[in-house]
């Protein structure tokens, strides 16, 4: 099975900041990996696909970034609506997995 | 608009059964492959099953492997979890996703609002 270990599992940070959460796997997976959204009491959102494309719909402040084992989701500029938990996942081959999460909390 | 409406979850004994539903709308069913994904309180994503677009290809994690079985009706936009033999440790929101291929593999696109399954005595 395909570990994520993502990094760090929360950080405080302030409207503004350039956020960057990381993502590494256990084997090496192409570009295969995804990246979710989600606030409290609601789905997750997708956000990034294929590791750097932007779903349709989401702020160019988010991108991805990696190939192979090491992934990052950065954040440009920290607004308020963007406070809750972020997840990567592979979706290499099965079973999926995801990471931890990561719960950006307001400084 | 993709619309994904689970229902069929609730609360009930350890070693019992119950069957999850999801209806969809918005895009062509038959199409796409669909999965459930679980959210135990206060935890992390969990993938538990995938169902290929035409219900031939299933695909399980090991936690639910043998107690759990993913089906879906074409003809009724409709996706099921039959969960069997359940335990505690199944508690948990169950999410019904839908896949978008992207260079022959499929990521959650889509997610529904997801139905909570409590298993506790």
């Amino acid at each position: 099975d395909i570990q994520m270990t993502q990094s760090p599992s929360s950080l405080s940070a302030s409207v503004g900041d350039r956020v960057t959460i990381t993502c590494r796997a256990s084997q090496g997976i192409s570009n295969y990996v995804a990246w979710f959204q989600q606030k409290p009491g609601k789905a997750p959102k997708s956000l990034i696909y294929a590791a750097s494309s932007l779903q349709s719909g989401v702020p160019t402040k988010f991108s991805g970034s990696g190939s192979g084992t090491d992934f990052t989701l950065t954040i440009s500029s920290l607004q308020p609506e963007d406070f809750a938990t972020y997840y990567c996942q592979q979706y290499e081959s099965y079973p999926l997995t995801f990471g931890g999460g990561t719960k950006v909390e307001i400084k | 608009e993709v619309q994904l409406l689970e229902s069929g979850g609730g609360l009930l004994q350890p070693g019992g059964s119950l069957r999850l539903s999801c209806r969809a709308s918005g895009f062509t069913f038959s199409d796409y492959a669909m999965s459930w994904v679980r959210q135990a309180p206060g935890k992390g994503l969990e993938w538990a099953s995938t169902i290929g677009n035409s219900g031939v290809d299933t695909y399980y994690a090991d936690s639910v492997k043998g107690r759990f079985t993913i089906s879906r009706d074409n003809s009724k936009n409709t996706l099921f979890l039959q969960m069997n033999s359940l335990r505690a440790e199944d508690t948990a929101l169950y999410y019904c996703a839908r896949s978008t291929l992207v260079s022959g593999r499929g990521y959650f696109h889509h997610w529904g609002q997801g139905t909570l399954v409590s298993v506790s005595s």
